[in-house]
């Protein structure tokens, strides 16, 4: 099983709404990542887990809050958001130790915030 | 402040043609890169990779070359085929095992049969 995926595969909210996307891989990583993409922009990395830790959050707003219950899940809580957090949410995971950028991304969820 | 440009939003060529994609950094700590492939509607998948201790990596029809001084990496398809049509993207990161992927703007290849 060579997959990471993703739920929902699109989301509509409102800006007071609270809603969750979830991530699911059983490959076994140890690291697991969250990623945001515009249209016509690179990936940028919002958080990283390793070993179920939060190690890295790249200075993302609290409204975004992240959480990894073990070591094939992982979810990304929505609160608040505004119309300009509209965009392409990619998880993806990785073995740790070895060649880390080897990422296995899932197939994101399109995130519209009204 | 973009340090992994890819400054060729699109390319076309011929199939059965080289493909060559491009890349350039700005920064000197970066010292593994990949590169990855894109299909409407799908995640990223991973491509190939090169360390900085290298400045070749061949992989079937895919090879990476390296120029550290240059800052600069390119990605050869060869032979290309239909099924290369797709968004590529480099990424670079700052020592081996480090976790975090900077990605550049990518290229969109388009195959012409």
């Amino acid at each position: 099983d060579t997959e990471v995926t993703q739920t929902p595969k699109h989301l509509v909210m409102g800006m007071t709404n609270k809603k969750s996307l979830k991530c699911e891989q059983h490959m076994g990583h140890r690291a697991m990542y969250w990623y945001k993409q515009k249209a016509k922009k690179p990936p940028e990395l919002m958080f990283v887990y390793s070993y179920e830790k939060l190690s890295i959050n790249e200075s993302v707003p609290s409204r975004f809050s992240p959480e990894c219950p073990n070591s094939s899940l992982l979810n990304l809580h929505l609160h608040a958001l505004q119309p300009e957090d509209s965009a392409l949410y990619l998880c993806a995971s990785s073995q740790l130790g070895l060649a880390v950028g080897e990422l296995f991304f899932g197939e994101g969820s399109r995130l519209t915030v009204l | 402040d973009q340090q992994v440009k890819q400054n060729s939003p699109s390319l076309s060529v011929q199939e059965g043609r080289i493909s060559i994609l491009n890349c350039d950094y700005t920064n000197s700590m970066f010292d593994y890169f990949l590169w990855y492939k894109k299909y409407p509607a799908e995640g990223p998948t991973f491509l190939i990779s090169i360390s900085s201790i290298k400045d070749k990596n061949e992989d079937g029809r895919f090879t990476v070359f390296l120029n550290k001084s240059a800052k600069h990496l390119s990605l050869h398809i060869v032979p290309s085929q239909p099924g290369d049509s797709a968004v590529y993207f480099c990424a670079a990161s700052a020592g081996f095992g480090n976790e975090k992927l900077t990605f550049g703007t990518g290229t969109r290849l388009t195959i012409i049969p």
